[in-house]
Parts: structure tokens; sequence; C-alpha cells
């Protein structure tokens, strides 16, 4: 199975400011990289697919970027509601498989 | 509004199985164009796919649980189901169902039950 990396584990940063999340693959998975959002007590919710397409409804500062085995996630001006876990998944092979996640807090 | 809802025992013994269901409202299981999937989520820690099935009733399950996992579709009243045999601790988690086909890609989720608790104890 292919293993998804992230770092870091947790992330500081301030309202306002840029986040930037990165992502690795043990092997490549083309461009089929997903990023999802998971608030505490909800269910994850689909940012980012296709490396750096954004799925329907999702703000413009959320931005991705990255192929083959490296991958980047960058929110460009952070909001409130943003500081989150954030997860990768690869789908360009079964099983799919999710990073460990990065928790982004207020700094 | 497509909307996915977990059903089942909260608290399961060790050795037992583990069943739940996931009720599709807002759509029909059997549109063919998504695969229906089990997530798991233990306390504080990341996600792991556990399988798909689609509406024909095809499955395919992670290899690290599939000695253990079925998972089954019920067309007619809009379910597919969930077991896991001889379960551990370490099978405790917030387990969630999920429609993939975000897109056309089967592997990108879309729609999320809100997930249930399921704690391995005796």
């Amino acid at each position: 199975e292919i293993v998804m990396t992230q770092s870091p584990a947790t992330l500081s940063v301030s309202p306002g400011e840029r986040a930037t999340l990165s992502c690795r693959a043990s092997q490549s998975v083309s461009s089929n990289l997903a990023w999802y959002q998971q608030k505490p007590g909800q269910a994850p919710r689909l940012l980012i697919y296709g490396a750096s397409t954004r799925a329907t409804g999702i703000p413009a500062r959320f931005s991705g970027s990255g192929s083959g085995t490296e991958f980047t996630l960058t929110i460009s001006s952070l909001q409130s509601e943003d500081f989150a876990v954030y997860y990768c998944q690869q789908y360009n092979n079964w099983p799919l498989t999710f990073g460990q996640g990065t928790r982004l807090e207020i700094k | 509004q497509v909307q996915l809802q977990e059903s089942g025992p909260g608290l399961v013994k060790p050795s037992q199985t583990l069943s739940l269901t996931c009720t599709v409202s807002g759509g029909s299981i059997s549109s063919g164009d998504y695969y229906w999937s089990w997530i798991r989520q233990p306390p504080g820690k990341g996600l792991e796919w556990i399988g798909y099935i689609y509406y024909s009733g095809s499955t395919y399950y992670n290899p690290s649980l599939k000695s253990r996992v079925t998972i089954s579709v019920d067309t007619s009243k809009n379910q597919f189901s969930l077991k896991l045999s001889s379960v551990t601790a370490a099978d405790t988690a917030v387990y969630y169902c999920a429609r993939g086909g975000y897109g056309g890609n089967f592997g990108l989720f879309d729609y999320w039950g809100q997930g249930t608790l399921v704690t391995v104890s005796s």
C-alpha cells in the first residue's frame, strides 16, 4: 500500500497569515491526491482533488499543488474557521490511504 | 441533498462481531455512479479506509482488514452494511460511511455520515 506522510504534525499560525502543509507519498500517485478538512466532532470535508482543484464551494484561499510524490496545501490568509486538522489522501491505488494529519492551530 | 446515517451498537465485546448499517437518503444507492465506503478513525488518530461496495454487490476490502470484513448492500432499503469479526480494543473507533464518486472518481468522498463511535470492551 502507498504510505502518505504529512508534515508538520502541528502547525501554529496567526489569523491572517499563510499556512503551508506538506504531504509525501511513498510512491508516485500522479495527481490523484485529495485534501480534507476535519473539525472536532465532524466528518472530514473534501477541499481539494486532483492535487490542485478546489471542490464545490471551497473558498479560493485554499490552493493545492504538486504531483508524483510531493504535495502542498496552502491557505493564503487564515480565517478563524480554518483551524482544524487536514488530511491528504491518495486515490491512485487501492487500498485508498490517508496521511496521519496536520493539526492547524491558532498561534 | 444526500445524507448518510450510521446505526448500530456502540459497544461490542472482544472477539465478537461489529455490525453497522448506513442508510442513504436523498439519492439512490443503485444509481451506479458511486461506490459506498466504510472508513474508521480511532480516537485522536487518523483515517483508515475499510472497503467499498458497489450497488451490484461487488466489493473491495483493505488488505489489512480483509480477513475480518464483510460489506453488503440492500438496495431495496437504500442501505449498506459493515461486519467486522473477531474485534479487539484496536478496533475501537468512530466509523463513518461515505459516498465515493466525486467528479467521477470513486476514491473521492463528497458525502459522509456523522460517524458513530464503537467501543470494544468487555
